[in-house]
């Protein structure tokens, strides 16, 4: 069956610039998530979302970052003016509630 | 807030060797899950441990989560170079959803 897709698969960008990051997480499932990777480092958790409601948004770096999710389904995540420090991978999961993480392959986020 | 501290951060081997990467929380864990990420690739989920004292196989894989529920580790008999990749544990503190991921070790396995 589909796994969890996400695209743009790699995104360059200018400083300044606005970026948007689109998930499609497995039908069915309640949970999604969005986490940061830099290079050779862990996850970092941005917002989890269940349904389309966001009850934690704990781990947006600053409010240039916001996210939904429409439909209980997909997820955009919006950074607006970008910065260099913005470059990573952009990592989506989707799981039924507290159950193994599906992730997707990421977004690689080049903030030139 | 929570945190997981995981070490190494790097593991060298050389294939047939046995390895081993420890997960440790500040806080008790309700449950820990472990996940592999390849070079290049996104992690994917291998078990989850649920019970103090928990031991659990996988071929190769003996994944142990501590009898605090604080701690974790993942060990692996005789290496493979399939077994190349980064290691993740991740805790879950009692939420319904959130998990806190270590850094990861990355194990590299000489042929």
């Amino acid at each position: 069956g589909a796994g969890v897709s996400q695209s743009p698969s790699n995104k360059v960008t200018e400083k300044g610039k606005d970026v948007e990051l689109r998930c499609d997480p497995i039908s069915g499932h309640t949970a999604l998530y969005w986490y940061r990777q830099s290079l050779g480092q862990g996850l970092e958790f941005l917002i989890y979302f269940q349904g389309n409601s966001a009850p934690d948004k704990s781990g947006l770096p600053s409010d240039r970052f916001s996210a939904e999710r429409t439909g209980g389904s997909v997820s955009t995540l919006t950074i607006q003016r970008t910065q260099q420090e913005d470059s990573a991978v952009y990592l989506c999961a989707s799981s039924l509630v507290v159950h193994e993480q599906f992730f997707g392959p990421g977004t690689r986020l080049t903030v030139l | 807030g929570q945190q997981v501290m995981q070490i190494p951060q790097y593991q060298h081997v050389q294939e047939g060797e046995d390895f081993t990467t420890y997960c440790n929380s500040s806080t008790t864990l309700s449950n820990i899950q472990w996940y592999k990420q390849r070079p290049g690739g996104h992690p994917v989920f291998l078990i989850q441990l649920v019970k103090s004292g928990e031991v659990k196989k996988q071929k190769r894989l003996t994944f142990q989560f501590g009898e605090a529920k604080k701690n974790s580790s993942l060990h692996i008999t005789a290496t493979q170079t399939t077994d190349v990749g980064t290691y993740f544990c991740a805790g879950n503190g009692g939420s319904n959803y959130k998990l806190t991921f270590g850094k990861g070790t990355l194990l590299t396995v000489n042929p």
